[in-house]
């Protein structure tokens, strides 16, 4: 069974752009989960979607978004970059719907640098 | 909030010898999952281990496990015959779709 994949890996943006990251789950998961990890702040829960609905929401700014299709692929959009947003985000998924018994499997990551 | 503590930034330990990493977090839950993740240079996070709080047995994965104490609210991960292979970020989190990590610790194998 393929992985979590994520698109792009790299991705060099300038502040005040907009950028789209995606993420592809595993067949048959329904749940899709999105962390920063920067070298300061370390691993942080940005959002967590099932069945095309956010079910769960970290502590970031509105211009973090997200989104996830009926084939469980899920987009993150982060509007008007600054340079504290350079990061890896990472993408996990997991079978979802079955509240805490639940375990999640990452993606490679997209490494964004904002110039 | 809930956090997660790793307490070693930084621990090393030579080919073929045990390592044990430490991990408190804090909670008001009585049911909750834990996690071992690791992450090599190529920065995939790769599950190791994982621990149903309300199971009393230690999880065991191969080489991997874990000391659970539930009332200490203490996570240990040990690693026996150490490769390698093994170097790498190792993370505890704690949590289901929302899982929250420690600050990690950056493992060295000596050979």
């Amino acid at each position: 069974k393929a992985g979590v994949t994520q698109t792009p890996r790299y991705l060099i943006k300038t502040r005040g752009q907009q950028v789209t990251l995606s993420c592809s789950p595993i067949s048959g998961h329904r749940s899709v989960s999105w962390y920063q990890q920067t070298p300061g702040q370390g691993l942080q829960f940005l959002f967590e979607y099932f069945s095309e609905t956010q079910r769960n929401k970290g502590n970031f700014p509105g211009r973090f978004s997200g989104r996830q299709f009926s084939n469980s692929r899920s987009e993150m959009n982060v509007s008007t970059l600054e340079l504290g947003d350079s990061a890896l985000y990472l993408c996990a998924s997991s079978l979802g719907g079955s509240g805490v018994r639940d375990t999640q499997y990452f993606g490679p990551g997209t490494r964004l640098t904002v110039l | 909030a809930q956090t997660v503590t790793q307490s070693q930034p930084e621990m090393s330990v030579q080919e073929a010898e045990t390592v044990t990493l430490s991990c408190t977090y804090d909670t008001s839950e009585s049911d909750y999952y834990l996690f071992w993740y690791k992450q090599p240079p190529s920065r995939q996070m790769i599950l190791v281990i994982r621990q149903e709080a309300y199971k009393q047995q230690n999880a065991t994965e191969n080489r991997f496990s874990v000391n659970f104490q539930k009332a200490a609210k203490s996570f240990s991960l040990k690693i026996s015959d150490s490769q390698l292979g093994d170097a790498a970020m190792y993370f505890c989190a704690k949590g289901a779709q929302k899982l929250v990590f420690g600050q990690g610790t950056r493992l060295t194998i000596n050979p």
